[in-house]
């Protein structure tokens, strides 16, 4: 079956530093792939995605590139700041069957002044 | 426009009862998904509807679980003879559905909290 698979967090980060995500994952043939946010207190909102290999999703700073030979998906942002601070989870939905979400673990992220 | 809208925001109840959790999806929106969010399990799916097909049920964790959709837009989800195991928060998604694998859009969910 598909899988996502995500570095555990929390991942502590000062104003300003350089984010990475890690994002790897399982499923046949060429997924779509997708990266969501949720804020405290708040509900998942879609951060960017991509549908086939090589394309480059970005959003508000953060991008990701879907690597089909390392079949990965890792976020990264330039320059974070403290209202990154949230907790952000990889997923794909795979090219065959119903379109589900299958979600990695999550990863807190804590952006400190 | 309105998003996906879920009630209620927040549900207590007793081991033993039952619940109904509901889900107004996009307007326009043909498919609806119930997800689960647990600290253990992290997100998990549950059942996929789309359109007037069968829905696709395979993640209810038991039979205590059903859900319907009325007239292919709103769907409630209802728990069983509640055990504290189901303590989670309920999220609702929906997208257009009209060339497969479409963004979906979540509602802010209902935390459950079964004593």
């Amino acid at each position: 079956g598909n899988s996502v698979t995500q570095m555990e967090g929390p991942v502590t980060l000062s104003e300003e530093a350089f984010l990475t995500i890690n994002c790897t994952y399982t499923a046949t043939g060429y997924p779509s792939l997708f990266w969501y946010v949720q804020y405290p207190g708040e509900g998942l909102q879609l951060l960017l995605k991509a549908t086939k290999a090589d394309d480059k999703g970005s959003n508000k700073g953060f991008e990701a590139t879907y690597r089909k030979e390392t079949t990965s998906f890792h976020l990264e942002k330039g320059s974070v700041q403290v209202s990154d601070s949230a907790v952000y989870f990889c997923a794909l939905i795979g090219n065959s069957g119903y379109s589900t979400l299958t979600f990695g673990k999550g990863t807190m992220l804590l952006v400190s002044p | 426009g309105a998003g996906v809208s879920q009630s209620p925001s927040n549900k207590v109840t007793e081991k033993g009862k039952d619940v109904e959790l509901r889900c107004d999806p996009i307007s326009g929106h043909t498919a609806l998904y119930w997800y689960r969010q647990s600290l253990g399990q992290g997100l998990e799916f549950l059942i996929y509807f789309q359109g007037n097909s069968a829905p696709d049920k395979s993640g209810l964790p038991s039979d205590r679980f059903s859900a319907e959709r009325t007239g292919g837009s709103v769907s409630t989800l209802t728990i069983q003879r509640t055990q504290q195991e189901d303590s989670a928060v309920y999220l609702c998604a929906s997208s257009s559905e009209s060339r497969g694998r479409e963004t979906q859009y979540f509602g802010p969910g209902t935390r459950l909290l079964v004593l």
